[in-house]
């Protein structure tokens, strides 16, 4: 089945940078774009960025797009997100999730804490 | 504040019909960007339920059905079960924000 499976929680503090990496299975790889979406403590999703699994072209939300970086690794199937300067309110699940339009599945989400 | 305006709650009785609308406007919604619609359980991730304005992906029950006009689009929710009591949230592509997808604020269904 198609599984996109998310790496483990991560605790920074304020500056620091955090990288999340997102490891797909169960289709073909570069058919499908990949977005990441976050979601604060009580908020709603917010989208931050899309990426091309196919030729690694990505587009940013403005609000992310001077300290957010999205890679793909085709050899292994996975996309990362790496978002820098981090700041209290960047404390949030983040997830990936793969892109035909809309978003299915999405993988079960990582928790980052910002705080010092 | 979201680009997409959802209420911020509905409730309804077991069995019950309820409706959650999804406004947008001419730089997403109403430029023609389909509407997709996501049911969020406590504690999971979102889960697609509707996509493409209207088509309910294999194993989500026809009781859910959603339809778009408009700058607008409506989720409806039948034969209301315990169940479906969770978050739910329309998303589009907003033009003005470089083709950035948005999502709305958020519905809490409640099921009395």
């Amino acid at each position: 089945q198609i599984q996109l499976v998310q790496s483990g929680p991560e605790v920074k503090k304020p500056g620091a940078s955090v990288k999340v990496s997102c490891k797909t299975s169960g289709y073909n790889f570069t058919y499908y774009g990949v977005s990441w979406v976050r979601q604060a403590p009580g908020q709603g999703p917010e989208w931050m960025a899309w990426i091309s699994t196919y030729h690694g072209h990505s587009n940013y939300a403005p609000k992310f797009a001077d300290r957010i970086t999205v890679t793909t690794d085709s050899a292994t199937s996975t996309v990362s997100l790496e978002l820098r300067d981090l700041i209290s309110g960047d404390t949030a699940v983040y997830y990936c999730a793969r892109e035909d339009n809309w978003l299915d599945p999405w993988g079960q989400g990582t928790l980052v804490t910002v705080s010092s | 504040q979201s680009v997409l305006t959802q209420p911020p709650s509905v409730s309804g009785a077991p069995g019950q019909k309820v409706a959650i609308s999804c406004t947008g406007s001419t730089s997403n919604i109403g430029a023609g960007y389909d509407v997709h619609w996501y049911q969020q359980l406590p504690g999971t991730a979102p889960k697609l339920l509707i996509y493409a304005n209207s088509n309910r992906p294999s194993g989500v029950p026809d009781r859910f059905s959603a339809s778009k006009s408009g700058t607008s689009a409506s989720l409806a929710i039948t034969g209301l079960q315990a169940e479906d009591e969770a978050d739910y949230y329309c998303q589009s592509i907003d033009t003005t924000l470089s083709g950035s997808r948005v999502f709305g604020g958020g519905t809490k269904l409640t099921v009395l």
